[in-house]
């Protein structure tokens, strides 16, 4: 089990140019999670899915963020056009179906806005 | 709502001391309660976790057990090393999977 992969490990890029993060969840698993995680608001949800369907994107904090799952073993977080106040460490998780169920995270991409 | 508050970091402890991180939460219903921790570099990692009231979740020496008289599920270890530094989350199950994460302890151990 090669556990959760995010992609790329850091992205640096200027003010305004369009950004792609990418997850491939553990297989099997039926939820995938989109985190933010800063040092002023600490790790927030920003999407989750469940058998590819998005089910609450609440957090998404605009639409300058948009997030899809194509198949179950991908998903994309996009952010078009990006802004500084986006830096962040983003990151993908994905869990079987029981509540109790813990999330299995990816090791996060670091992107950097300039 | 759903909330957690963990106890305000960051920890600085030396090897061999015993720690306790303390975590209380508020929510509607019976939730689940779970220590993650991160490592540098790293994603959040499951360190254990009680499904319900006086459950006691362990792993890798620590503990933590669910209080429901008092709302609480702290996190304890009896003697921590170098290798323990690491930031720490509480989180409660929010239902439908969605977990409520706190805002983090940053542990250092040192030698």
């Amino acid at each position: 089990d090669a556990g959760v992969i995010q992609s790329p490990r850091h992205e640096v890029t200027e003010m305004g140019q369009e950004v792609t993060l990418r997850c491939k969840p553990i297989s099997g698993h039926d939820y995938l999670f989109w985190y933010r995680q800063t040092m002023m608001r600490g790790l927030e949800l920003l999407i989750y899915f469940n058998n590819n369907v998005p089910i609450d994107d609440s957090g998404m904090p605009e639409d300058r963020f948009s997030a899809k799952m194509p198949n179950a073993s991908f998903s994309t977080l996009k952010i078009q056009p990006s802004e500084p106040r986006d830096s962040a460490v983003y990151f993908c998780a994905s869990s079987f179906r029981t509540d109790n169920s813990p999330l299995h995270f990816g090791n996060g991409t670091r992107l950097t806005v300039t | 709502g759903n909330s957690v508050t963990q106890m305000e970091g960051p920890v600085t402890l030396s090897e061999e001391a015993f720690l306790t991180i303390n975590c209380t939460y508020t929510a509607t219903g019976y939730p689940s309660l779970f220590w993650y921790v991160q490592y540098p570099g790293e994603g959040l990692q499951l360190l254990l976790k009680a499904t319900k009231a006086d459950d006691k979740g362990s792993n890798k020496g620590f503990e933590a057990t669910y209080r429901k008289e008092t709302t609480s599920f702290h996190l304890e270890k009896g003697s921590v090393q170098v290798s323990d530094s690491a930031v720490y989350f509480c989180a409660l199950s929010g239902g439908a999977q969605k977990l409520v994460f706190g805002q983090g302890t940053r542990l250092t151990i040192n030698p």
